[in-house]
């Protein structure tokens, strides 16, 4: 079975550390994204990588950032964490434009 | 401005009782929509895409339908089990960009 790894369900962090989110694809995938969901928002993109140490800004970049060092892993980093930074973190990854598969998420919580 | 509404926000429905879930978009440029479906503490899980104005898809109790200002997913005789959100989302250009409504959390009620 195809899968997309977050390595954190849950993360409880204080404000101004830096964070790291990683996630990892077995499907030999080219795309990889990074994205936030909040309740009433939708799921907005952060950033997204369509090659190894390639990387685009999506619509939300500011105060993240992001690392591709290998094709199956894609980290996102939070440079100094702050509170309105608490939110489900998604990580996505697809061969094509049609077949998104995501990770399970990660609940960050910044206090 | 691009656009994605999903309506309604939320749905309550006995088992068996069919309904659908509706998804506006105004975009240009539209290459596909998609619909997914995520439970509670998990990631979307990918359902349907649609490309073009009258395309239709089903999988089981679901089908989708498209036209060229609105998407519809139908649920025929609901379980519980399809209990969850539903999301649409929309491709425009060639950069992966999607755009995403905000979600129709379902709830059948057994």
């Amino acid at each position: 079975d195809v899968k997309v790894t977050q390595s954190s369900r849950y993360l409880v962090k204080r404000t101004g550390e830096k964070v790291f989110l990683e996630c990892v694809q077995d499907m030999d995938h080219e795309n990889m994204f990074w994205y936030r969901q909040d309740p009433g928002l939708g799921l907005r993109l952060i950033y997204f990588s369509y090659d190894v140490k390639m990387k685009e800004k999506g619509d939300i970049p500011e105060g993240y950032s992001v690392s591709r060092e290998k094709k199956e892993r894609f980290s996102l980093i939070l440079e100094s964490a702050s509170t309105n930074q608490t939110s489900m973190y998604l990580c996505a990854s697809s061969r094509d434009r049609d077949l998104f598969t995501f990770g399970s998420g990660t609940r960050l919580t910044v206090v | 401005e691009d656009q994605v509404t999903q309506s309604p926000e939320a749905l309550r429905l006995q088992e068996g009782e069919s309904s659908s879930l509706n998804c506006s978009y105004t975009v240009s440029g539209l290459r596909g929509l998609f619909w997914y479906r995520q439970d509670p503490g998990k990631g979307p899980e990918f359902l349907f895409t649609l490309y073009s104005a009258g395309e239709e898809k089903e999988k089981e109790r679901l089908k989708a339908t498209l036209t060229k200002k609105e998407s519809f997913l139908h649920i025929t005789a609901p379980k519980p089990e399809d209990s969850a959100t539903y999301l649409c989302a929309l491709l425009k250009g060639s950069n992966y960009q999607l755009i995403w409504g905000a979600g129709t959390k379902l709830i059948i009620k057994p």
